[in-house]
């Protein structure tokens, strides 16, 4: 089945502590992102890459790490998290980058920073 | 750069009542627009996308939208409302001012379907 993942789906920490959430897909896309949702915000980009070990700035990247070593996948890293990045975290993929190719989506990961 | 407004954040509507939920846009070139929809729980989905071949566009589960220019709208449309179309309701725009062409969401509009 064609699909995005991520884990963990869910997970409370607290603040300093290094975390990675992990997204894989299996499509064989070029394109993958990372959102962060927020109520009344809707989703701002954080990191996207284009391809292997291409990766730049979204709108709110400040925090955040990204690396892309291999094509089907694109780990988040928090290396200090703070309260404030407590948020509902999407990652994205599609086939090639271009305005009209539609986003495959994994199921969300929300994160607690205590 | 480009922006997406969805008029309410919230929407209510009887089974079987028509669904109107709207979307405006600020671009100076024709864009490509997007609708996706969040199921609870889930990850958004693609609905159904604009790309200039028509200015409607059919989707998925019984939605439409329909592209108009002069009012910089997109917005979508179901005929009657089932329990199982609420969600919370994204519309997209592609942004033509970057080198990768990104895009951007809007804020979401929440559906309730009240039995």
């Amino acid at each position: 089945e064609a699909q995005v993942t991520q884990n963990p789906r869910y997970l409370i920490t607290v603040t300093g502590k290094k975390l990675t959430v992990t997204c894989s897909q299996n499509m064989n896309h070029e394109y993958m992102s990372w959102y962060r949702q927020d109520p009344g915000l809707g989703l701002r980009q954080i990191y996207y890459s284009m391809n292997v070990e291409v990766t730049d700035k979204g709108d709110v990247p400040e925090g955040y790490k990204v690396s892309r070593k291999e094509k089907r996948n694109f780990p988040l890293i928090l290396e200090s998290p703070s309260p404030n990045q407590t948020s509902l975290y999407f990652c994205a993929s599609s086939l090639k980058t271009g305005p009209y190719n539609e986003q495959f989506f994994g199921p969300g990961t929300r994160l607690t920073v205590l | 750069a480009q922006s997406v407004t969805q008029l309410g954040s919230h929407v209510s509507v009887s089974e079987g009542a028509l669904v109107l939920l709207r979307c405006n846009y600020s671009s100076s070139v024709p864009p490509y627009l997007f609708w996706y929809v969040q199921y609870p729980n889930q990850g958004l989905q693609l609905l159904l996308k604009y790309t200039s071949a028509a200015t409607l566009v059919k989707g998925i589960n019984g939605f439409e939208a329909e592209f108009k220019k002069s009012e910089t709208s997109f917005h979508l449309t179901k005929p009657s409302a089932h329990m199982s179309d609420a969600a919370e309701y994204f519309c997209a725009v592609s942004d033509d001012g970057t080198s990768y062409d990104k895009v951007i969401f809007g804020p979401g509009t929440s559906l309730s379907v009240i039995p």
